[in-house]
């Protein structure tokens, strides 16, 4: 199976600041990458597919880029209601994982 | 608009069953194939398997065989997860999504049901 694993796990960020968030696969599976932005008691909320198509109704602050095994999700300027937890999933395979996850908080 | 109501929450002892439905509305649920998603608490989510809301045939993946049924009902737009012979590690939120968007014939979840939170406790 495909693992992803997500860099940084915490992210300590101040509004407009920009983030960066890694997203790495055991192997290549361009383009079946989606992020997913989570609240606490939510659920998750789709940002990016195909690794760099901005859901519709997402702001245009976030953005997905990368390819083979490595992909970035940013945010340009952090908003409020942007302190959420980040997930990653792919699309590629019989088992279709979500990263671990980057909590970004308030600085 | 798209929506997807999900069932209450439930409170079950170990080695009981459970259902959780997932009603759409706003379109077609043929149009689409149904995700199930559970996740646990602090646990990022995990990908269950998909039910093809045309033809009803399920997929399970690896974890999710034998215990877990998905199921549908057209007429009622509904979808459902049966869960037998419960255990601790089950309790969890389980969410369904709708396979909206397509990455070269893979579904993506663009929609999700608000999550049912399923309690195992003796």
């Amino acid at each position: 199976d495909i693992q992803l694993t997500q860099s940084p796990s915490f992210l300590s960020a101040s509004v407009g600041d920009r983030v960066n968030i890694t997203c790495r696969a055991s192997q290549g599976i361009s383009p079946y990458l989606a992020w997913y932005q989570q609240k606490p008691g939510k659920a998750p909320d789709l940002l990016i597919y195909a690794a760099s198509i901005l859901q519709s109704g997402v702001p245009s602050r976030f953005s997905g880029s990368g390819s083979g095994a490595e992909f970035t999700l940013t945010i340009s300027s952090l908003e409020p209601e942007d302190f959420a937890t980040y997930y990653c999933q792919h699309l590629n395979g019989y088992v279709r994982a979500f990263g671990p996850g980057t909590k970004v908080d308030i600085k | 608009q798209v929506q997807l109501m999900q069932s209450g929450s439930e409170s079950k002892k170990p080695g009981a069953s459970v259902m959780v439905s997932c009603r759409a509305s706003g379109y077609s649920i043929t149009s689409h194939a149904i995700i199930w998603v559970r996740q646990a608490p602090g646990q990022r989510p995990e990908w269950m398997g998909w039910i093809n809301t045309n033809s009803g045939s399920p997929t399970y993946a690896q974890g999710f065989t034998g215990r877990f049924v998905f199921s549908l009902d057209t007429s009622v737009r509904t979808a459902y997860l049966h869960i037998s012979n419960l255990k601790a590690d089950d309790t969890a939120v389980y969410y369904c999504a709708r396979a909206g968007i397509a990455v070269l014939g893979k579904g993506v979840s663009d929609y999700w049901g608000q999550g049912t939170l399923v309690t195992v406790s003796a």
